[in-house]
């Protein structure tokens, strides 16, 4: 069974800087989607960014980012120069690709300081 | 404009009272899905609906059920809740299912919160 894991359940940055969240990820299979999703305090969970696997180059939206890496099963999130409207949940997600299931990591709670 | 809401937000029941949480969706897509999240954990999907198609987890209980009377509507019904049920759900639509389309973008609503007493 595939299974996603965040391993910083907080994360903390300063307004402007740049903050990695990082997520590894067990499957067997070879096509798969990943997804970052933000889930700000008592709102919904909108996606951030998504990869296939099988492109080898890393999905960049404005100030995030992924560094994909499929051998060692890692998808981290960058987002550079922060902002206050960034401090979320975030979950990483994975979904095969020929089903409709996704699968959550326990997601890490970023902090904006100004 | 929210696109999927739920009702309520919050949500109080009795140890073994029956409790149905609602969503709706102004975006016409054909998946509806309903996870539980619970505290510091992730979110896990319960079942979803391709137009009337249930699909059920493997892992889901039976104590979980599900209606979907349309498109726009669908709900989750708890029919003994127990202490362990405490929990946000979300609802979730998709426009298509796998295979037809490949991203298949799910968007959420903002979550039922469920406590049991």
């Amino acid at each position: 069974a595939q299974t996603v894991t965040q391993s910083q359940p907080e994360m903390s940055v300063q307004e402007a800087e740049t903050v990695t969240l990082s997520c590894t990820y067990d499957t067997s299979e070879s096509d798969y989607y990943l997804f970052w999703y933000k889930q700000p305090p008592s709102r919904q969970m909108i996606l951030v960014i998504r990869q296939e696997a099988y492109k080898q180059q890393n999905a960049t939206e404005n100030r995030f980012s992924v560094n994909f890496q499929k051998a060692a099963k890692s998808f981290s999130l960058k987002i550079s120069d922060s902002q206050l409207g960034d401090a979320a949940m975030y979950f990483c997600a994975y979904r095969n690709y020929n089903t409709d299931k996704l699968i959550f990591g326990t997601g890490t709670r970023l902090q904006v300081f100004p | 404009d929210a696109m999927v809401i739920q009702n309520p937000r919050y949500q109080v029941t009795q140890f073994g009272k029956p409790v149905t949480l609602s969503c709706s969706q102004t975006l016409n897509h054909n998946v509806m899905y309903w996870y539980q999240q619970k505290s510091s954990q992730a979110p896990k999907l319960l079942f979803h609906y391709y137009d009337k198609d249930f699909n059920n987890e493997a892992d889901t209980p039976d104590n979980f059920q599900s209606r979907r009377p349309n498109t726009s509507f669908c709900f989750l019904d708890i029919r003994s809740p127990g202490l362990g049920d405490a929990a946000m759900y979300l609802c979730a639509t998709s426009r298509e299912p796998i295979g037809q389309g490949a991203w298949n973008i799910q968007y959420f609503g903002a979550g039922t919160r469920l406590s049991v007493l």
